[in-house]
């Protein structure tokens, strides 16, 4: 069965350093969304993209935090500086495209720890 | 602004006894509207789905949810609990369109007494 893949499953660094976490979508789906988990809260979405076009940033702290599909596929989510508010699990879903209907796939997810 | 709202944190059922979970949703318009479970170590997994016509909807290992738009709830029922369910459960909105992120509540942690 096809599935989200995400690495790595666990990060520890320290405060100001960079991160960076990949997200590998299920073949063929163009939608691809990043979302933030914090401990003991329910997820929240970050960045949303169709094909390699971003349709909603607006919950994205771009001060900090970036995130890239150049080729419409895999994606990457930096964080830099890495702050300790940022230590959370950090969840990637794919879709096969935009609309509610379109059941989301969420991957593993990447647990960050900062120090 | 749009919110899905959970009051229980925790519950706790005994094994073999039913459940009923509760969500409540605040939007504009009539949502579409979502269960969702994780496991410890597991990724999310869509329990069911609503999104119009027949508010009693039936999802995946024995869950059903009844949709009542007049108090703006959603919530996840099932008759006999069994231990595998023990997890936390999340309930879910989006406003469709485009931009069609799910908005989550906080979870409710399922405790499951032998």
């Amino acid at each position: 069965e096809a599935e989200v893949a995400q690495s790595p499953r666990y990060k520890i660094t320290e405060k100001s350093q960079a991160v960076a976490f990949w997200c590998d979508p299920i073949s063929g789906h163009a939608t691809l969304y990043w979302y933030r988990q914090i401990l003991g809260q329910g997820p929240e979405l970050l960045v949303q993209f169709q094909d390699e076009s971003v349709v909603d940033d607006s919950q994205l702290p771009k001060d900090r935090f970036s995130a890239e599909r150049l080729k419409g596929v895999d994606s990457t989510l930096k964080i830099q500086p890495a702050e300790l508010g940022d230590s959370a699990m950090y969840l990637c879903a794919s879709s096969l495209g935009q609309g509610a209907y379109n059941e989301q796939f969420f991957g593993p997810g990447t647990r960050l720890t900062v120090l | 602004a749009q919110s899905v709202t959970q009051p229980d944190i925790h519950i706790t059922v005994s094994e073999g006894a039913s459940l009923e979970l509760r969500c409540n949703y605040s939007y504009g318009a009539t949502p579409y509207l979502f269960w969702y479970v994780q496991s410890p170590g597991q990724g999310l997994q869509l329990l069911l789905k609503y999104f119009s016509g027949d508010t009693l909807v039936q999802g995946i290992k024995g869950f059903e949810a009844e949709f009542k738009r007049s108090q703006s709830s959603f919530n996840l029922r099932k008759p006999s609990v069994h231990w595998s369910d023990a997890a936390e459960y999340f309930c879910a909105a989006s406003s469709g369109g485009g931009a069609d992120g799910l908005t989550f509540g906080k979870g409710t942690h399922l405790i499951i007494q032998p």
